[in-house]
Parts: C-alpha cells; sequence; structure tokens
C-alpha cells in the first residue's frame, strides 16, 4: 500500500504563472517531508523540505505547504520557468529513516 | 569530487543468474538506500541502511539482498527468485534522519 500518493500524474502550465503540485500521505509517523526533480535516465535531486513542526517553508520560487491534520503537502513554483519542466516527487520519511517516494508528477512549462 | 557512484550504468541478466549493483559513495554518509523505478512509476524502496552492518526491508526487498560491511559501500544483489527484474535501480546516502537523499546516476538493468 503506498504511504506517499501523488494523484496528478501530469501538469501543464503557462510561463510565469503558478504550478501547484499536490501529494498525500497516509502515515502519521511521518516527520520529514522533501521534494526532487528528476530528470529521464538520472537520479533525483533535492528541492526543498519541510518538517513537521512547520506549516510553510520557502526557498527562491519554491514554497512546500504542510497541513498535517490533512495529511497533505503541495509545493508551489511562481513564477513557473520552462527550465523547471521535469517529473516532481514528493518523499517523506520518519523516525526510522525509510524515506518512501510518490509516483511522481510531470510538469510541463510551456513557453 | 564527492557524490555517490553507481556502476554499471547498463547491466543484463541471464534467467537464473544473479548480478550485483555496485553503489559507492565518499561523502561519509551514515545512510544508504536502494530504490526500484519502472517506467512511468515511482521510486520504491528495497532496503535501507541506517548504519555499518546494519540493514532492513523496504516495500519490495524480496528477491534482493544488501550488505553493509563498509560505511561507503552498499551493494545490492538481484537474484534468480526476482522474476521481474527489468527497472531502473537508484542508490542514494544522506547524513540522517530526514535529511535530503543525494542519488546516484543509476544503473538500467535488463533481462535477456
Amino acid at each position: 500500500d503506498q504511504q506517499v500518493k501523488q494523484n496528478s500524474p501530469s501538469l501543464s502550465v503557462q510561463e510565469g504563472r503558478i504550478s501547484i503540485l499536490n501529494c498525500d500521505y497516509t502515515n502519521s509517523m511521518f516527520d520529514y517531508f522533501l521534494w526532487y526533480k528528476k530528470y529521464p535516465a538520472e537520479g533525483p535531486t533535492f528541492l526543498i523540505s519541510i518538517s513537521s513542526i512547520k506549516d510553510k517553508n520557502e526557498d527562491g520560487r519554491f514554497t512546500v505547504f504542510l497541513n498535517k491534520s490533512a495529511k497533505h503537502l503541495s509545493l508551489h513554483i511562481v513564477p513557473s520557468q520552462p527550465g523547471d519542466s521535469a517529473v516532481y516527487f514528493c518523499a517523506a520519511s520518519g523516525e526510522n529513516n525509510d524515506m518512501r517516494f510518490g509516483a511522481g508528477t510531470r510538469l510541463t512549462v510551456k513557453p | 569530487d564527492g557524490g555517490i557512484t553507481q556502476s554499471p550504468k547498463y547491466l543484463f541478466r541471464k534467467e537464473g543468474q544473479n548480478v550485483t549493483l555496485s553503489c559507492e559513495q565518499n561523502l561519509n554518509h551514515d545512510a544508504m538506500y536502494w530504490y526500484r523505478q519502472d517506467p512511468g512509476q515511482g521510486l520504491r524502496l528495497i532496503y535501507y541502511s541506517q548504519i555499518v552492518n546494519d540493514f532492513q526491508k523496504g516495500d519490495i526487498a524480496e528477491g534482493y539482498s544488501v550488505s553493509r560491511e563498509k560505511k561507503e559501500s552498499f551493494p545490492l544483489t538481484v537474484t534468480s527468485a526476482q522474476k521481474n527484474p527489468t527497472a531502473f535501480y537508484l542508490c542514494a546516502s544522506s547524513t540522517g534522519t530526514g535529511e535530503k537523499l543525494f542519488f546516484g546516476s543509476g544503473t538500467q538493468l535488463s533481462v535477456l
């Protein structure tokens, strides 16, 4: 049973607009949440993270929001750029350090 | 240059054969991981290790085995018991709980 879910396999936005990628999780023991970006045939690269004691973390154009009661997090990219086009993975882990990933969302930013 | 090195980049397995994927890191990280990615799907956790000489099963450990005899090395063996081994395998490491993972460039395993 998947513990981290990304229900939107793809998202397309116009350059300059906001991209919102969503992620849900089922394991209430998860305390750490991360977003990764991935290109084909490469390993994912880290984007931004948030711990369960916070509800928002910002880094430049990227902001992650966490709603613990809903077991939901989202990644906002604003403004979106064509170079942001990639697959984005949500990941979560608990104190036992087992990091689980969602299925990914393919973001396409159109010029 | 610090990082994670996976080898080989491409690997072919014959029926009934065991193959071993190499993962080495010089980042001095305690934790190491193996994931499997199938086309169009996410990363599924096979095994992870938080410290030398210790490792835990992930969600899809059946048909795989690992060892962690040295801090910098975490090889994955795909045994003949794994009936559908064709996938992209990723190794990763981190400094510890909740910290970001650093990934290798992956090994594509195919069955002949």
